[in-house]
């Protein structure tokens, strides 16, 4: 079945940038979605890219997506200490069904001062 | 509210006795999913529901876990004789969206069940 894969834990300094990375074994995926946890709260959508594009650039987050390697990273310029979260990566499958929708195992980001 | 709503937000049980964990969806959505998220594990599905149709509960883990959504809205998800291995975080979701278009899922806070 649909599998995606994160690393659990990311530790940056305040200001730098952050990069999740993510892979997914769905080659017929449709989008490609990043959802974000914050302590306590259920899991809002971040940002999301169709799969037949690169790149998405919305302020602060680049998502990139490499097709061929089915690898999708996500880019947060100038950490800042309210970044910090659990970071989901999650696909949606051609097939239709929206109950694919598989998630990562989710990479806990801490924004150190 | 607006958002999704979830209830009890913690339950400790202890092993055996049956659970049930509510899920209001946003007004007018048409898809309910359940998931669970263990410690250190992605989300795992559980269930969906979309309209009228039959219910998809090809991620239920067991039969003692059911699931029904009464009158295309509220959802209640019942774990019976429950066992310390489904202690977990139990989230619902809800989108606007039909079966041929994923779009946005919208999350609830989750219900905590441990136990004991």
């Amino acid at each position: 079945g649909e599998d995606v894969e994160q690393s659990l834990f990311l530790s940056v300094r305040e200001g730098d940038s952050s990069v999740i990375n993510c892979t997914y074994t769905d080659s017929s995926s449709t989008y490609l979605y990043w959802y974000k946890q914050e302590p306590g709260a259920g899991l809002q959508l971040l940002t999301y890219i169709f799969s037949n594009m690169d790149m998405k650039q919305d302020q602060r987050l680049t998502v990139l997506l490499n097709k061929k390697d089915k690898h999708l990273s996500l880019r947060i310029a100038d950490t800042q200490t309210g970044d910090s979260a659990i970071y989901f990566c999650a696909e949606s499958s051609l097939s239709g069904s929206a109950r694919q929708l598989t998630f990562g195992s989710g990479t806990q980001l801490t924004v150190l001062p | 509210g607006a958002g999704v709503s979830q209830s009890p937000s913690n339950k400790v049980t202890e092993k055996g006795k049956d659970v049930e964990l509510r899920c209001d969806p946003i007004s007018g959505h048409t898809a309910l999913y359940w998931y669970r998220q263990s410690l250190g594990q992605g989300l795992e599905f559980l269930i969906y529901f979309q309209g009228n149709s039959a219910p998809d509960k090809s991620g239920l883990p067991s039969d003692r876990f059911s699931a029904e959504r009464t009158g295309g809205s509220v959802s209640t998800l019942t774990i019976q004789r429950t066992q310390q291995e489904d202690s977990a975080v139990y989230l619902c979701a809800s989108s606007s969206r039909g079966l041929t278009n994923t779009g946005e899922l919208f999350f609830g806070e989750g219900s905590r069940l441990t136990v004991l």
